[in-house]
């Protein structure tokens, strides 16, 4: 059974560099048989697409962050990391990984999300 | 590329509800839709507009045509009282993307 877990710290202060990994249990990202997402929600809000990132650490990201999101990938842990610098209250949110299986491809596993507040 | 989706919907247990979600020629694009209860993370309900995961229940069932494409509850029950969204892939424009609706209350009454 696949499963993904974020963890990373639930506070950050404005303008720092808001830090988050997702582990994934049950699959290998090595297999290079899925693309590896991050996704947030905004209280009381829709689902935003952040990124995704391959095994090979090829990634593509949404324009509307402006840049400020980096994912990157780490084979031997099993993971996959998302940054996202210079936070403002915009950024709180609950972040969730995903995972699906090629562009184009649904998004059919989630973890349960992290709630992150950015707040000095 | 933009999903419109009606933010609310109410149906009586037992009877179906229609959720739409709206988008230029959606009938040429996969169609995906995820249902997410209350403080818990989203659980795809269908996939490829018509497909259902295994352990989802017939009575979820999807369609795309046109310009609209619809997620059908049948028998609707009160655990089926959730936010659903829609989800295409677009490569319309230089910079691939990935696209949500915005979402739909499904209230049973």
């Amino acid at each position: 059974q696949v499963q993904l877990q974020e963890s990373g710290p639930g506070l950050v202060k404005p303008l720092e560099t808001l830090s988050l990994t997702c582990t994934v249990y049950g699959d290998s990202i090595s297999s290079g048989t899925s693309y590896w997402t991050w996704i947030r929600q905004h209280p009381g809000k829709g689902l935003e697409w952040i990124g995704n990132i391959y095994y090979s650490g090829t990634t593509s990201y949404n324009p509307s962050l402006k840049s400020r999101a980096t994912i990157s990938v780490d084979t031997s842990q099993n993971q996959f990391s998302l940054k996202v610098t210079s936070v403002t209250a915009a950024d709180t949110a609950v972040y969730y990984c995903a995972r699906t299986g090629q562009w184009g491809d649904p998004f059919d596993i989630w973890g349960q999300g992290t709630r992150v507040t950015v707040s000095s | 590329y933009v999903l419109t989706q009606p933010p609310s919907v109410s149906v009586a247990p037992g009877q179906t509800a229609r959720i739409t979600c709206g988008g230029n020629n959606i009938a040429s694009k996969a169609v995906h839709w995820y249902q997410q209860r209350p403080g818990q993370a989203p659980v795809l309900v269908v996939y490829d507009d018509r497909d259902r995961p295994s352990g989802i229940p017939e009575r979820f069932s999807g369609s795309n045509s046109g310009n609209t494409a619809t997620l059908t509850i049948n028998r609707v029950e009160a655990g089926d009282e959730a936010g659903y969204y829609c989800h295409v892939w677009d490569s319309s424009s230089d910079h691939p993307n990935v696209v949500f609706g915005g979402g739909t209350k499904l209230t049973v009454l």
